[in-house]
C-alpha cells in the first residue's frame, strides 16, 4: 500500500516536445505528491509538488496533473530542453508513514536536439 | 531556498575502514534528518530517520551497528559506515525537513566506493 508506481522507466523526447511521466499510487491517505529531478552524481532537487485538493499546478515548463479519483498523477515537462535530461521520480508523503516520503523507481529523461 | 550540504562528496576507501559521512542544513534548523542509499539506475532506498536529541529509527533490514547515525544537533547528522567491505559501495544521500515540515531538502550526495 505504500508503493508507488512510476512510468515509464525510460524516456527519449525531441527538443521542443512535451515529456509525460506518470505515477499510480494505493494509499488514499497520501495527501502530499513532490517530483524530484537528479543529475548524474548529485542529489534529487525538488521540482514541484501538489495536494490532492488541487487538480493541476503549473510552475514554468512543469505542470502536475493530479486525477484523485483514480490515484493518479503526472509531470508534464513543456518544450523540453536537452538540459531536462536527467532522471525523474515522482513521491508521496503521509499515509501514516510519517515525514518519510515514498518514492517512484524512476524515470531517465533524455532529451535530444 | 534551503540547502543541505552533504561532506565529502566522494570517498574511497579500504576495507574493514570505516568512513563518517555529513549532513549540514545550512539555513534552517531541522529536527529529522533522512538518509538513504541508492544503486546506478535505482531509486532511493530509506535507510533510516534521523531524529535530533535521539535513536535513529532504521528501516527493516538496515543494520544499525553497521550504519551509525548521530544527530547531535539541530543542523547536523552523521551516517558512520562502520568495518566498510566493498559490497557497501553505493550513493549515500541525506535529506533534512524543512519549510513546514513537508518539504524535504536533499544533500549533494556522497559515492562511497570501498575496495
Amino acid at each position: 500500500q505504500q508503493q508507488v508506481k512510476q512510468s515509464p522507466q525510460s524516456l527519449i523526447v525531441q527538443k521542443g516536445g512535451i515529456s509525460i511521466i506518470n505515477c499510480a499510487y494505493e494509499n488514499t491517505a497520501f495527501d502530499y505528491f513532490p517530483w524530484y529531478q537528479q543529475f548524474p552524481g548529485k542529489g534529487p532537487a525538488l521540482l514541484i509538488a501538489i495536494r490532492p485538493d488541487v487538480s493541476e499546478k503549473k510552475e514554468g515548463r512543469f505542470t502536475i496533473s493530479f486525477n484523485k479519483s483514480a490515484k493518479q498523477f503526472s509531470l508534464h515537462i513543456m518544450d523540453s530542453q536537452p538540459g531536462d535530461s536527467a532522471t525523474y521520480f515522482c513521491a508521496a508523503l503521509g499515509g501514516g508513514g510519517g515525514n518519510k516520503l515514498t518514492f517512484g523507481t524512476g524515470t531517465q529523461l533524455k532529451v535530444e536536439l | 531556498g534551503a540547502v543541505v550540504s552533504q561532506h565529502p562528496s566522494r570517498v574511497i576507501c579500504k576495507s574493514g575502514t570505516s568512513v563518517k559521512i555529513e549532513c549540514r542544513s545550512l539555513d534552517f534548523q531541522a529536527t529529522t534528518m533522512f538518509w538513504y542509499r541508492q544503486f546506478p539506475k535505482q531509486s532511493l532506498m530509506l535507510m533510516a530517520t534521523s531524529n535530533e536529541g535521539s535513536k535513529a529509527t532504521y528501516e527493516q533490514g538496515v543494520e544499525k551497528d553497521k550504519f551509525l547515525i548521530n544527530h547531535a544537533s539541530l543542523t547536523l547528522s552523521t551516517l558512520t559506515v562502520t568495518s566498510a567491505h566493498p559490497e557497501d559501495s553505493s550513493f549515500y544521500i541525506c535529506s533534512a525537513l524543512g519549510g513546514g515540515n513537508e518539504k524535504l531538502f536533499f544533500g549533494s550526495g556522497t559515492q562511497l566506493s570501498v575496495l
